[in-house]
């Protein structure tokens, strides 16, 4: 299975500031199927971005997905107030389906 | 609006059983594939088993097979997950999830939507 790990852990940053998220493969994730989720406490994922680059419905552009083969990095370019969460990525191009452990963003 | 509500959690000793529920609404629930994905308190996802729309193709997490069995009922558009021989490993919250449609293809594994979630904790 493929497993994959997200650096950093936390990252604590200001409300206004960009954030860089990175997720690294054990092996190349078929055909770009990486996702990113975010999950905010007692909340259920709520899905951002799918095939490393593309933004779900009705996720603001502040999100952006990048990377291929083994190396993905998600990007909020301007945090907002309600980005502080949790943010897992998760490859479905081979079975079974893994996530990250996740990294968290919290307010410095 | 597409809505998933998940019930039949609860508290469990080791070795017990449970069947957990969840209800589809808002959407054509016969014309999707469903998945069961769990969280352990304060740990990451872990995806545990999918069924397809029609329940022709099932899979299951090496972790749960063999103790585990996912199920749907289209009339009555629910999804299942019968949970036998339970462990403490098992305690986490079971949510369920709706598999992704892009332009008309299903895109298995990928979530759009998902339940709020039910407790099951595996404790004597």
């Amino acid at each position: 299975e493929i497993v994959l790990t997200q650096s950093p852990g936390t990252l604590s940053l200001s409300p206004g500031e960009r954030a860089t998220l990175s997720c690294r493969a054990s092996q190349s994730v078929s055909s770009s199927y990486l996702a990113w989720y975010q999950q905010k406490p007692g909340q259920a994922p709520r899905l951002l971005i799918y095939g490393a680059s593309s933004r779900a419905t009705g996720i603001p552009d502040r999100f952006s997905g990048s990377g291929s083969g083994t190396d993905f990095t998600l990007t909020i370019s301007r945090l907002e107030p309600e980005d502080f969460a949790v943010y897992y990525c998760q490859q479905y191009g081979s079975s079974p389906e893994t996530f990250g452990q996740g990294t968290k963003v919290e307010i410095k | 609006e597409v809505q998933l509500v998940e019930s039949g959690g609860g508290l469990v000793k080791p070795g017990g059983s449970l069947r957990l529920s969840c209800a589809a609404s808002g959407f054509t629930f016969s014309s999707y594939s469903m998945n069961w994905v769990r969280q352990a308190p304060g740990k990451g996802l872990e995806w545990v088993s999918s069924i397809s729309s029609s329940s022709s193709y099932i899979y299951y997490a090496d972790s749960v097979k063999g103790r585990f069995t996912i199920s749907r009922d289209n009339a009555k558009n629910s999804l299942y997950l019968q949970m036998n021989s339970l462990r403490a490993e098992d305690t986490a919250v079971y949510y369920c999830a709706r598999v992704i449609t892009i332009f008309g293809v299903v895109t298995p594994g990928l979530f759009d939507y998902w339940g709020q979630g039910t407790l099951v904790t595996v404790s004597s």
